[in-house]
């Protein structure tokens, strides 16, 4: 247990589906991360929220909607999805503060499959 | 671009002998860290050990350590006494200036009895 909770675990959606992800830490972290991890691919950077403001956006297309509401949950919003989306998306959370640091650990993953 | 080059997409060891899992990597900058996860078939991303460019000791934790050379940028993970535990997937990750991370592709690793 990392203190990095993430739900579903598993999440089967059609191409005209809208569901969400959530990511939730009580580790007192100010950054949190959204990783796409897709089969033989590097894990690729989604989004970064520090202080619950967005300061990365990877060039993520207009289907993956992120919320940050507090400094503990984070929310990856999905809609009409396409099945090369299909893959692991996993959440991070780490101390923040504008510099890379020691800490920075993740959740279990949400296996995503769109059908 | 920072870049992270793992060459081993395999790798298998006997129980209780000790593996080398390489990484090197391509920065500009003079401050990172480096970083190895382990990911077991949960999915779950666990973190082993860090390493900052400044650090003069390579870093270790228990079983891991991590042979750091700055010279030639590279960041190898050295598993001693092996478990069947063990067995995962295993990516080396750095971090510059900025929040996030950027992983390598990841090395296999399978211990056999």
């Amino acid at each position: 247990e990392t203190g990095v909770t993430q739900t579903p675990r598993h999440l089967v959606m059609g191409m005209t589906n809208k569901k969400s992800l959530k990511c939730e830490q009580h580790l007192g972290h100010n950054a949190m991360y959204w990783y796409k991890q897709s089969a033989k691919k590097p894990l690729e950077l989604m989004f970064v929220y520090s202080l619950e403001e967005r300061v990365e956006n990877n060039s993520v297309p207009s289907r993956f909607s992120p919320e940050c509401p507090n400094s503990s949950h984070l929310f990856l919003h999905l809609h009409t999805l396409q099945p090369e989306d299909s893959a692991l998306y996993l959440c991070a959370s780490s101390r923040g503060g504008g510099e890379w640091d020691t800490e920075a650990f993740f959740g279990q993953g949400t296996r995503l499959t769109v059908v | 671009a920072q870049k992270i080059t793992q060459t081993q997409p395999g790798m298998f060891v006997q129980e209780k002998e000790a593996v080398t899992l390489d990484c090197t990597y391509d920065t500009s900058d003079q401050s990172y860290g480096l970083f190895w996860y382990k990911q077991p078939s949960s999915g779950e991303m666990i973190f082993l050990i860090y390493q900052g460019s400044y650090d003069e000791q390579n870093a270790t934790e228990g079983r891991y350590s991590l042979n750091f050379q700055k010279a030639r940028k590279s960041a190898n993970l050295v598993i001693s006494a092996s478990q069947l535990g063990d067995s995962a997937m295993y990516f080396c990750a750095m971090a510059h200036s900025g929040y996030a991370l950027n992983f390598g592709k990841g090395t296999s690793l399978l211990v056999t009895p």
